[in-house]
């Protein structure tokens, strides 16, 4: 079983709409973060939650710590947002390991 | 302040040859992690390592991989006698302790 569960695995949505990538985790934590792959890219960290909410731009993510869940929002969704979403935790005591989730891979269609 | 730089960004070898990827940290940051991401899978943690020293290598394979993180210059992940299978993205992270982890491009090794 992973320690980080996402979901959906795949997503499509058309311009415009609001996305809610969702993310689940087993362990004690003591940072999660979101972070973006474009195909045949490299990894951009989006955000490092430890409780509470951030907002950058059009991406909004939460965090419940008691409920060991996390969100990420993407408001007014574009093409260029199409990319794999992975969700990280990251456990300090375990040697600073992240331990990743399997990822969303977001399309939307213009 | 230049980001998580890799070299090289592809790196193709043969089998039964040597490949070495490397990563150099942004600067300040003292703490460097590899990842592996195999075809069609999900990252996985490889190595953390801060300056000449090994912090966590749990997840490593016992044969042919080794890492270094140098006193001076950047840190090198080896693979020897490489394999078909070993073929992936690897990717380096750095941080300051316990901050925030910044990726790097990545280097996606072929071996044919």
């Amino acid at each position: 079983k992973n320690e980080v569960e996402q979901s959906p695995q795949n997503l499509t949505a058309q311009e415009g709409e609001f996305i809610t990538i969702n993310c689940s985790y087993s362990v004690g934590i003591s940072a999660l973060h979101w972070l973006q792959q474009h195909p045949g890219g490299g990894i951009v960290s989006l955000f490092m939650l430890s409780s509470g909410k951030k907002k950058h731009g059009r991406l909004i993510a939460t965090i419940n710590i008691q409920e060991k869940h996390s969100s990420l929002h993407i408001t007014a969704s574009h093409p260029r947002d199409s990319a794999v979403y992975i969700c990280a935790v990251w456990i300090a005591n375990t040697g600073n390991q992240f331990y990743f989730g399997t990822g969303t891979s977001l399309t939307v269609i213009p | 302040n230049a980001g998580v730089m890799q070299n090289p960004r592809h790196l193709v070898r043969r089998r039964g040859q040597e490949a070495r990827l490397r990563c150099s940290p942004m600067k300040g940051h003292s703490h460097v992690y590899w990842y592996r991401q195999l075809p069609e899978e999900g990252l996985k943690f490889m190595v953390y390592l801060q300056k000449e020293n090994i912090i966590d290598e749990s997840g490593m394979p016992k044969e042919r991989f080794s890492a270094e993180f140098p006193k001076e210059g950047p840190s090198i992940l080896r693979i020897q006698q490489v394999v078909r299978g070993d073929s992936a993205a690897y990717f380096c992270a750095s941080s300051p302790p316990r901050g925030e982890q910044f990726f790097g491009p990545g280097t996606r090794l072929t071996v044919l």
